[in-house]
């Protein structure tokens, strides 16, 4: 059990384009989800913090009209990476979290931008 | 707040040999202690964790860490490892009771076993 996919799992685009990243718990309602991103032989940094239903919390020094995040539902959270550019070329995670707190980790989606 | 740190960055060792990864954490309250193994371009998979109880916890694939509350540290060892251990780990915290569950995460330790 336990099982939070990510889509996709790689991803080359366009500076200036905008791209849409889906974290899904597959098997458990995620009431909390959490957005990392990792560069390379680096730890995690986490990005914002979402609640089904309302707004995300964002860390600081992150762009929240950058990295729009949407959790809609308790098993669906999207990170929309708006105009990126070559420097938003990262590992991106994404982990979730139900009734016991403890946080469930998708594969990651490898961005690059061109 | 809190924070970890891992003071090796990479450790390499010879297959079978045993191995510990050190982990160090300071925070004003109380916490919950984590080690998380990622494999190339894979996201995190968690290998053990402290929340309570006995200070001696066993996790996946042979591992273990011992919670040292007075030296706080949370390393990670195992007595004998295999090639497939070859992976980055991570050692990461959260506040304790009622303190929410955001985790730091230490900068890593690159675990290399060689034949």
């Amino acid at each position: 059990g336990a099982v939070v996919s990510q889509h996709p799992s790689r991803v080359i685009c366009k500076s200036g384009t905008s791209v849409k990243i889906e974290c899904r718990s597959l098997d458990f309602q995620a009431t909390t989800m959490f957005w990392y991103r990792q560069f390379p032989k680096q730890s995690l940094m986490l990005m914002a913090t979402s609640n089904e239903g309302s707004k995300a919390t964002y860390e600081q020094g992150v762009e929240k009209d950058k990295f729009l995040i949407n959790h809609a539902s308790l098993t669906l959270s999207t990170l929309t990476v708006t105009s990126a550019h070559p420097e938003d070329s990262s590992f991106y995670i994404c982990s979730a979290s139900g009734t016991n707190n403890e946080q469930f980790f998708g594969p990651g989606t490898r961005l690059t931008v061109l | 707040a809190q924070s970890v740190t891992q003071l090796d960055s990479q450790v390499p060792v010879f297959e079978e040999a045993p191995v510990e990864l050190r982990c160090n954490y300071s925070s004003s309250v109380s916490v919950y202690l984590f080690w998380y193994v990622q494999y190339p371009n894979q996201g995190l998979q968690l290998l053990l964790k402290y929340l309570s109880g006995s200070t001696l916890v066993k996790g996946i694939n042979g591992f273990e860490a011992e919670f040292n509350k007075s030296q706080t540290s949370f390393h990670l060892r195992k007595p004998s490892v295999h090639i497939s251990d070859t992976a980055e780990y991570f050692c990461a915290v959260t506040p304790g009771v009622g303190g929410g569950n955001k985790l730091t995460f230490g900068t890593g330790t690159q675990l290399k076993v060689e034949l």
